[in-house]
C-alpha cells in the first residue's frame, strides 16, 4: 500500500511570491490534515480536511488556505510568501472516525523563502 | 490553550540502558494522549496511545502510561538499540474524532553501540 506522497519535495520561492502543495492520502483515507514544521515553533497543526469539508483550522493568517477533492487527494496554497514561511510542511492522512489522531504522515515538502 | 511539554534533548545513551522521555500536558477535558517518532529520513509514525486515564499504551518495547492526576504521559523503554536513534514527539488530541494535534517541541534521541 502506497504511503502518503506530497509533492514538490522541495522548492525555493522568492518573497511575495505564492506556493502550492500537493498531498496524496493513503489509498481509503478520507482525512487530510496539514501541519507546518519549524525549529522555532515546532509542528503546528495547520488544517483538516474531511469529504472535502474543512473541519478544523489552525491559528495561520489566511494567506494559508487548503482544499480537498473529491478523489481525497488535498491542496495547500500560501501566498504572499513571507521569509517566516521557510518550513517543512507535513501533511498527514488517516481513516478519521474513531481513530482520533492515527495519522500517517508524508515525508513533507520542505519550502524555503528568499 | 492546550500544551505539551517535552524534556529537552538531545539525550544520548548507550546501547542497552533504561529510557525515559517525560511529557507533561495541560488541556481542558480528556484529550487522548499519543507518541510519535521520526527516524533519519522518514516521515512521523505513530509509535504508541492512550486514550483514557490509566490507559498504557505499548509498542515496539515502548511503553506510556496516560496519568492524569500529574497530567504526564513520559515514554519509556527498558533496553534500547541503535535503531532507536530518532527525534521523539509527544502530542495531545484535543477533539474527539478531529485530526488536530497538539505536539511538544520533539526528544531528539542518540543511542551509541
Amino acid at each position: 500500500k502506497a504511503g502518503v506522497t506530497q509533492t514538490p519535495r522541495y522548492l525555493i520561492k522568492t518573497r511575495g511570491q505564492q506556493v502550492t502543495l500537493s498531498c496524496s492520502p493513503i489509498s481509503g483515507h478520507r482525512s487530510v490534515s496539514w501541519y507546518q514544521q519549524t525549529p522555532g515553533q515546532g509542528l503546528q497543526f495547520l488544517f483538516e480536511y474531511f469529504s472535502e469539508t474543512q473541519r478544523n483550522k489552525g491559528n495561520f493568517p489566511g494567506r494559508f488556505s487548503g482544499r480537498q477533492f473529491s478523489n481525497s487527494r488535498s491542496e495547500m496554497n500560501v501566498s504572499t510568501l513571507e521569509l517566516g514561511d521557510s518550513a517543512l510542511y507535513l501533511c498527514a492522512s488517516s481513516l478519521a472516525a474513531g481513530r482520533t489522531g492515527e495519522l500517517f504522515f508524508g515525508e513533507g515538502s520542505r519550502l524555503t523563502v528568499l | 490553550g492546550n500544551s505539551v511539554t517535552q524534556m529537552e534533548g538531545p539525550v544520548t545513551l548507550s546501547e542497552e540502558a533504561f529510557l525515559t522521555i517525560n511529557c507533561t500536558y495541560t488541556a481542558t477535558g480528556y484529550p487522548s494522549l499519543f507518541w510519535y517518532v521520526q527516524y533519519p529520513g522518514e516521515g512521523l509514525q505513530l509509535l504508541l496511545k492512550a486514550t483514557k486515564a490509566d490507559d498504557k499504551g505499548s509498542n515496539k518495547g515502548f511503553e506510556a502510561t496516560y496519568r492524569k492526576e500529574t497530567t504526564s504521559f513520559h515514554l519509556e523503554k527498558g533496553s534500547v538499540q541503535v535503531s532507536d536513534s530518532a527525534v521523539y514527539f509527544c502530542a495531545l488530541s484535543e477533539v474527539q474524532g478531529a485530526q488536530k494535534l497538539v505536539f511538544g517541541q520533539g526528544t531528539r534521541l542518540t543511542i551509541n553501540p
